[in-house]
């Protein structure tokens, strides 16, 4: 299995203002993800975000709110735009197995803004 | 549109009994079931699935049991232990694609 990092752990944010969460494997992946978890809800998929091509997003989920980068194999961030309150959820990154059949996921980023 | 339901938020079960988490699904082309499990402030953690092939996986303590017809699968824990406690969330996909989730059931087990 991968091991995954992401950095913030927690913040509080300001409405209006922007944050980039990083994510960090141990191991090169062709497929990472990027999830948000509101509260009480699933795990709603933002967007798949492959190394060398623009980031495919979810419906209900757009570029510029959740610009994602993917510079390399092993790295990836998601900047959460313009944030009001509605975007307090955990953020969480994840990475297909090898195989595909399981994914495996970061800690996850917990967002407050107020 | 939520394609996997859990519907029960929480449970509570005492230790040595049995858990059984239930999820179901409306989209017949799943072709392949996940369980994980989470923990405060950690990400969740792959625990067990099961292919559409088949209607049960046993790992351990955890079984899988998985009813097409009825598009329902469930989570037997035996015997509960109080480092299960946790959230579990039911997942599923097809073809290897995009993965759905359940809201999750929060276990208790107490001691």
């Amino acid at each position: 299995s991968a091991v995954i990092s992401q950095k913030p752990s927690r913040d509080i944010c300001q409405r209006g203002t922007s944050l980039t969460i990083q994510c960090q494997v141990d191991s090169q992946v062709t497929m990472m993800f990027w999830y948000r978890q509101q509260p009480g809800q699933s795990l709603t998929l933002i967007a798949t975000a492959n190394q060398g091509s623009e980031a495919t997003y979810e419906s209900g989920f757009v570029i510029d709110k959740f610009p994602i980068s993917r510079p390399n194999l092993t790295f990836s961030t998601l900047t959460v735009s313009n944030m009001s309150p509605e975007d307090s959820s955990i953020y969480l990154c994840s990475v297909a197995s090898g195989s595909a059949d399981t994914q495996y996921f970061g800690p996850g980023t917990r967002l407050t803004v107020l | 549109d939520q394609q996997v339901k859990q519907n029960s938020p929480s449970l509570s079960v005492q230790e040595g009994r049995i858990s059984i988490l239930n999820c179901d699904y409306t989209n017949s082309m799943f072709d392949y079931f996940l369980w994980y499990k989470k923990y405060p402030a950690e990400g969740p953690t792959f625990l067990i699935s099961i292919s559409s092939i088949k209607d049960k996986n046993e790992d351990g303590r955890f079984t899988v049991f998985l009813n097409k017809s009825a598009k329902h699968l469930s989570l037997h824990i035996v015997p509960s232990q109080p480092g299960d406690s946790a959230v579990y969330f039911c997942a599923a996909n097809y073809n290897f694609n995009k993965f759905y989730f359940g809201s999750g059931t929060k276990l208790n087990v107490k001691p």
